[in-house]
């Protein structure tokens, strides 16, 4: 069965802090994509970036970054010098590969993350 | 482009009554999933559709149904409302490039 598991419910830091967020997931498929998303106060999901499962490259954007490890089935995310703005829940989600077009999420519980000035 | 719009934005309900939220996807954006988000929790799948077809559906009482619209907006009708029901209900549309899902602001129903 499909499951994203973020064991950091909360995660508090100081202003320019670097800090990770932590998400392991299971699937039985070979197939499959993540996704980071960001969840501000407001509630809006803003989409931060998707893997295939193919593809384990790091990826760096400005003060993001991701490491992916299929051998350990993470995804974790890296957030250098962090901002107060950085101040959200953060999801990790799952989306298995296929054929009839239906792509459903799996998402994580979340992580809330509060950068203090 | 707009992004995706959901209305309306906050619904105040009573037990046993019945709610339909709606949602206009990206333009070009044919397919649209909605989400059931209880506080603290991360969001739940209730559907997919694509072009008027319903692709997936969640882990929900019947008492959930959708239906989307040949302009690609949608509609989620919830019967026989819960309290348990009080939730955010997110949609997203679905990128045609990619699997990635850009989601709407969100309406906030509160059942009393």
């Amino acid at each position: 069965a499909q499951k994203v598991t973020q064991a950091q419910t909360e995660i508090s830091v100081v202003e320019k802090e670097d800090v990770t967020l932590d998400c392991v997931y299971e699937t039985r498929d070979t197939t499959y994509y993540l996704f980071w998303y960001k969840q501000p106060p407001s509630g809006e999901l803003v989409f931060l970036i998707r893997r295939n499962s193919f593809d384990e490259q790091n990826e760096i954007s400005g003060r993001y970054s991701w490491n992916f490890q299929k051998s350990t089935s993470s995804f974790n995310f890296t957030i250098t010098a962090s901002q107060v703005v950085d101040s959200a829940v953060y999801f990790c989600a799952l989306s298995e590969g296929t054929t009839s077009g239906t792509y459903k999420y799996i998402f994580g519980t979340g992580t809330r993350l509060k950068v203090l000035a | 482009d707009a992004g995706v719009t959901q209305s309306p934005t906050h619904l105040i309900k009573t037990r046993g009554q019945h709610v339909t939220l709606r949602c206009s996807p990206i333009s070009g954006h044919k397919s649209v999933s909605w989400y059931q988000q209880v506080l603290g929790q991360g969001p739940q799948f209730i559907f997919q559709y694509y072009e008027k077809e319903e692709r997936g559906r969640g882990n929900f009482p019947d008492r959930f149904s959708a239906r989307q619209f040949p302009n690609y907006s949608s509609e989620l009708n919830v019967n026989a409302l819960l309290l348990g029901d009080s939730a955010l209900y997110l949609c997203a549309a679905t990128s045609v490039y990619g699997n990635e899902q850009f989601f709407g602001p969100g309406t906030r129903l509160t059942v009393l």
